[in-house]
């Protein structure tokens, strides 16, 4: 089964600063991967996902993030936050094998700090 | 308009009660789920029907009943509700066999007390 691992559970960084919140997976399988984001009070938004082709992808709110094969990894990048960047952030996994079901990762707190 | 919406937003009920969350989404999906989101905010999913037909049943109490009169409605009903069903309850939509990940609701906060 695939299972996701995000190494922070909590990211604080002041405005304009870069962020980077570290996803790693593990499957057997080709994975499909996913980062949503979650504001205060508010349901899951999808960020970004990498289902195959080049290995940055972009999302929205100028958020990027890089699969990594040979590492296993997922991580999500922002070159400078804003305050209304603070929020819970979830890597996710999902694969054939699973019939495409979405598994999450414990989820990384960011706090945007002036 | 609204993708996946869930009603209500909010619920407060006392310990023992009976209650439903109902989900409907409207993107032509045919596969919904239900998740939990706990304190903590790990989210782990309780169950998943494709065209009415449940295809993912998690370890959940009985006491948590599923049911989906079409597939673009889905509502979750619980019974003898519990302190620790405390949670913000997601439903999420998707299409079968695609890869796309899911579409979200904007979520139920449930408090028991």
């Amino acid at each position: 089964a695939q299972s996701v691992t995000q190494l922070d559970s909590q990211v604080p960084v002041f405005e304009e600063a870069p962020v980077e919140l570290r996803c790693n997976y593990s499957s057997s399988v080709s994975v499909y991967l996913f980062w949503y984001v979650q504001y205060p009070n508010q349901g899951l938004q999808l960020l970004l996902k990498y289902l195959s082709g080049s290995t940055l992808v972009k999302g929205i709110n100028g958020f990027e993030a890089e699969f990594n094969k040979s590492q296993t990894s997922f991580h999500l990048r922002k070159p400078s936050v804003h305050i209304s960047d603070t929020a819970e952030y979830f890597c996710a996994v999902s694969d054939l094998r699973s019939d495409y079901k979405l598994s999450f990762g414990a989820g990384t707190t960011v706090t945007v700090r002036a | 308009d609204t993708a996946v919406s869930q009603t209500p937003k909010y619920l407060v009920t006392q310990m023992g009660n009976d209650k439903s969350i109902k989900c409907e989404q409207n993107l032509g999906h045919d596969t919904m789920y239900w998740y939990k989101q706990d304190s903590k905010k790990f989210l782990k999913i309780m169950f998943s029907y494709n065209n009415k037909e449940l295809i993912i049943n998690e370890t959940v109490p009985n006491r948590f009943s599923p049911k989906s009169p079409d597939k673009a409605h889905l509502n979750l009903h619980i019974n003898s509700l519990e302190l620790g069903d405390s949670a913000v309850y997601f439903c999420a939509s998707s299409q079968r066999g695609s890869n796309y990940g899911y579409t979200f609701g904007s979520g139920t906060r449930l408090t028991v007390v």
